[in-house]
Order: structure tokens, then sequence, then C-alpha cells
């Protein structure tokens, strides 16, 4: 079990469907970010939040918005996804945004797009 | 030269040798390095942290860093099959408020 949480688990929707990926942390973390993985690559870097405001927009295409409502929840809005955007997504905290100390990852939402 | 190269392997260990695993990387500033075990289909786990040349054990795991060499390894005694993973390292880049990983180590333990 993670102290990260992120639903769903999986989630399957078509091209023109919007949903939203959901993640909570309750550690006082101050740093929450988003992450794409694809199969045997690395986690990739979407956006990061730092104290709540977005910090890092990896050039991410605007069909994914991310909100982050209040310190503890970070949401990933999701509209007119491609096929190839179908991946694992993670979400992770920190304790600061310095990278001092460590991520901790969600277990991640296995996004299916048809 | 990618700012942080792991040997992706795949690396095959028999039961019980000791598993070494490597990670360079190119930011000579870095200050925070990590290492991350993830199993297929699940997330990344953090299993070691250092921030200091030298080593840090934490049970089987032992993690070294030079900072002069600009290397980082882990060492993962009496490997178990339980150890088949992806070994990732991460390594943080000064000011950039955010880690960069390298593309994983494939790690096989042979029973």
């Amino acid at each position: 079990d993670t102290e990260v949480t992120q639903t769903p688990k999986h989630l399957v929707m078509g091209m023109t469907n919007k949903k939203s990926l959901k993640c909570e942390q309750h550690m006082g973390h101050r740093a929450m970010y988003w992450y794409k993985q694809k199969a045997k690559k690395p986690p990739e870097l979407m956006f990061v939040y730092s104290y709540e405001k977005l910090s890092i927009n990896e050039s991410v295409p605007s069909r994914f918005s991310p909100e982050c409502p209040n310190s503890s929840l970070l949401n990933l809005h999701l509209h007119a996804l491609q096929p190839e955007d179908s991946a694992l997504y993670l979400c992770a905290s920190s304790q600061d945004p310095g990278q001092t100390q460590p991520q901790h990852f969600g277990d991640g939402t296995r996004l299916s797009i048809l | 030269q990618k700012e942080v190269e792991q040997n992706s392997g795949p690396l095959s260990v028999p039961e019980g040798a000791i598993a070494s695993l490597n990670c360079t990387y190119s930011d000579r500033v870095s200050q925070s390095f990590f290492w991350y075990r993830q199993y297929s289909g699940k997330s990344p786990e953090l299993i070691m942290s250092i921030y200091s040349n030298g080593d840090k054990e934490d049970g089987r795991f032992t993690a070294q860093l030079n900072k002069a060499s600009q290397y980082v390894s882990l060492l993962i005694r009496d490997s178990q099959p339980s150890d088949s993973a992806t070994y990732l390292c991460a390594v943080n880049i000064q000011g950039a408020q955010k880690l960069v990983f390298g593309q994983g180590t494939r790690l096989t333990i042979n029973p």
C-alpha cells in the first residue's frame, strides 16, 4: 500500500470522452507530480505543482489539464485523447519541490484510449 | 550525453549472488540520488536514498555514491527471485525542481 492514492486504477475511454484522474496524499507534502509511463520506459514528467501552484509543464498537449484544488489533491483532466496517450499515469509527491527528499509514487492509473 | 545513464540490461544473476547496478550522471552539482524498484505493471517503489559520498546500507541493499566520478550504484546481496524487477536510478537536477530518471536496468534473479 502506498501513501499516495490514485483513482481510478483502470480507465478505458473513447477519444471524445472527458474524464479525470485523481490523486491524494496526506503526508503534508508540498510538491506533487504527474508522470506518464509507457511500457519498458522510465516515467516521463508531465507537470509539477509546488505549494499548489503549477511550476513545471513539460510541453504537455492541452488535452491534458492539471488542477491542484488544495495541498492534498491533484487532478488530471483528460479530453479528446489520442490512442498514443494510452499509458500508466503516475502521481507522486515529495516533501519539498527542491528534490532534496524522494518522491513517493501512487499505484497509478492504467489508461486505455479506444 | 544523457543526463542519467544506466545499462538497460537484462542483467541476470544467480540466486544468492550479489547483483550490482550502476548509474552515471552528468550534472556535477546534483545532490540527491534515489533508487526505485519497479515490478512489471506496478509503480516505482523507493528503496534507497543517498546524499553523501560513500556507502549507505539498508538490509540487503547498499547504495554507493562517488560524486567525483559522478556515479551511483546499488548492490543487492543474497539476491532473491523476488528481486527480479526494473531498477530506476533518479538524480535531482539542481534548481530544476525535478528528478531525472535513467532508462532503468532490468534485473532477473535465476533460481
